[in-house]
């Protein structure tokens, strides 16, 4: 089954610890990238990845780092998380342009 | 840049009836997409229209596209309570079209 996975679902962490969500996907895409989503703001890309070892910035990469050693990872860093971080965050990969497969999503709060 | 702006914001009607939801965007694009997110969930693809297509249907789905008014608007028919959701056009922006440009949504509420 196709799939998109991110670890973890849910996060409550304070401001400055150093955390990671993992994104794997099985389907097997050279495109992936991540967003946020926030009330009133929409989704906005973070950081997207056009291949291994490839990685560009999005609309906001402020606070994140991103790293893609191997085609089905691309995890999201924040290296010293901060309140106006608290966010939902997704993960998505398909054709680039195309269609894209949407993880089911991390919850972050940042106190 | 690029930006996708659905209208309207809220959408409230009856089961049966049909939704059309908006979207326009700025820059020129080579498709645009469609995509449904119930609440708090990932968002799920639902269509994808070619810049030299007008139409394009799937299932109760129909999407129609004017890149001379840059708009687009997808239509859903004989609506069902589980179409309740928050609906996103997607145009595509970067340079090579790469990425995905979403706006706030459309929230469509469907009462039985």
């Amino acid at each position: 089954e196709a799939q998109v996975t991110q670890n973890p679902r849910y996060l409550i962490t304070v401001t400055g610890k150093k955390l990671t969500v993992t994104c794997s996907q099985n389907m097997n895409h050279e495109y992936m990238s991540w967003y946020r989503q926030d009330p009133g703001l929409g989704l906005r890309q973070i950081y997207y990845s056009m291949n291994v070892e490839v990685t560009d910035k999005g609309d906001v990469p402020e606070g994140y780092k991103v790293s893609r050693k191997e085609k089905r990872n691309f995890p999201l860093i924040l290296e010293s998380p901060s309140p106006n971080q608290t966010s939902l965050y997704f993960c998505a990969t398909g054709p680039a342009g195309g269609a894209q497969f949407f993880g089911p999503g991390t919850r972050l709060t940042v106190l | 840049s690029q930006q996708g702006e659905e209208d309207p914001q809220a959408l409230s009607i009856q089961e049966g009836e049909n939704a059309t939801m908006n979207c326009s965007y700025k820059t020129s694009i080579n498709n645009l997409q469609w995509y449904r997110q119930n609440s708090g969930r990932g968002l799920v693809h639902l269509i994808l229209i070619r810049s030299n297509e007008r139409e394009k249907h799937s299932g109760r789905l129909r999407v129609t596209l004017d890149t001379s008014k840059k708009s687009s608007s997808l239509l859903i028919t004989a609506s069902r309570a589980a179409d309740t959701a928050s609906y996103f056009c997607a145009p595509p922006g970067g340079t090579g079209f790469q990425k995905l440009v979403f706006g706030t949504g459309t929230r469509l509420l469907v009462s039985p």
